[in-house]
């Protein structure tokens, strides 16, 4: 059964250091998330991504977030100067067109911040 | 904006008991619910969902219905396993024309014992 992946699953940086998630969607999946999950709290939407542009954003996706499609088959993430309140899990999702609404989620990479 | 409240955990039981994890939401409109599932170092995981009043999904035993009166959209199995042991997350869809995002409750952590 496809899946979607994410690497690397575990990041440590240092603050100010840039990092990129990144995350291989489901092939045929049009629609692209990212949600992030700080320790004990709920999982947050942060961006949405469609037709190679963001569609949606939350106010978390500030100018230090990012989201790419390089190519065909990847999407990141980046963080262009990590702060210490950006340690969280970061979880990858994808979805196929309408009529679903579920989104696929990828296992997530914890980012820890130093 | 839209919002998703879960019980709190931990919930605590013995095998062969009967669950129930409460969920409620608040939304403008009539969204998409979902449960979904993350059991230990693993990403997030569809369990089940309804897309409109009075459906009833339905998935590995676990159950829920899309109650629009009372909005809400409780989890309940008749019989937990050791396996079922897992963090639990109620879920609504929200957005229109294919840009969806979901929003989540808090999480309830089920802890099933021998």
């Amino acid at each position: 059964e496809p899946e979607v992946t994410q690497t690397p699953s575990h990041q440590v940086t240092q603050m100010g250091q840039e990092v990129i998630l990144r995350c291989v969607p489901i092939s045929n999946h049009l629609y692209f998330y990212w949600y992030r999950q700080i320790l004990g709290q709920k999982v947050e939407f942060l961006v949405s991504f469609y037709n190679n542009e963001i569609s949606e954003k939350s106010e978390i996706f500030d100018d230090q977030f990012s989201v790419e499609r390089p190519d065909g088959s990847n999407f990141t993430l980046k963080i262009r100067s990590t702060k210490l309140e950006d340690s969280a899990m970061y979880f990858c999702a994808s979805r196929p067109l309408l009529p679903t609404e579920e989104q696929y989620f990828g296992p997530g990479t914890r980012l820890t911040v130093t | 904006g839209d919002s998703v409240t879960q019980m709190e955990g931990p919930v605590t039981l013995s095998e062969e008991a009967f669950l129930t994890i409460n969920c409620t939401y608040t939304a403008t409109g009539y969204p998409s619910l979902f449960w979904y599932v993350q059991y230990p170092g693993e990403g997030l995981q569809l369990l089940l969902k309804a897309t409109k009043a009075d459906d009833k999904g339905s998935n590995k035993g676990f159950e829920a219905t899309y109650r629009k009166e009372t909005t809400s959209f409780h989890l309940e199995k008749g019989s937990v396993q050791v396996s079922d042991s897992a963090v639990y997350f109620c879920a609504l869809s929200e957005g229109s024309g294919g840009y969806n995002k979901l929003i989540f409750g808090a999480g309830t952590r089920l802890a099933v014992h021998p």
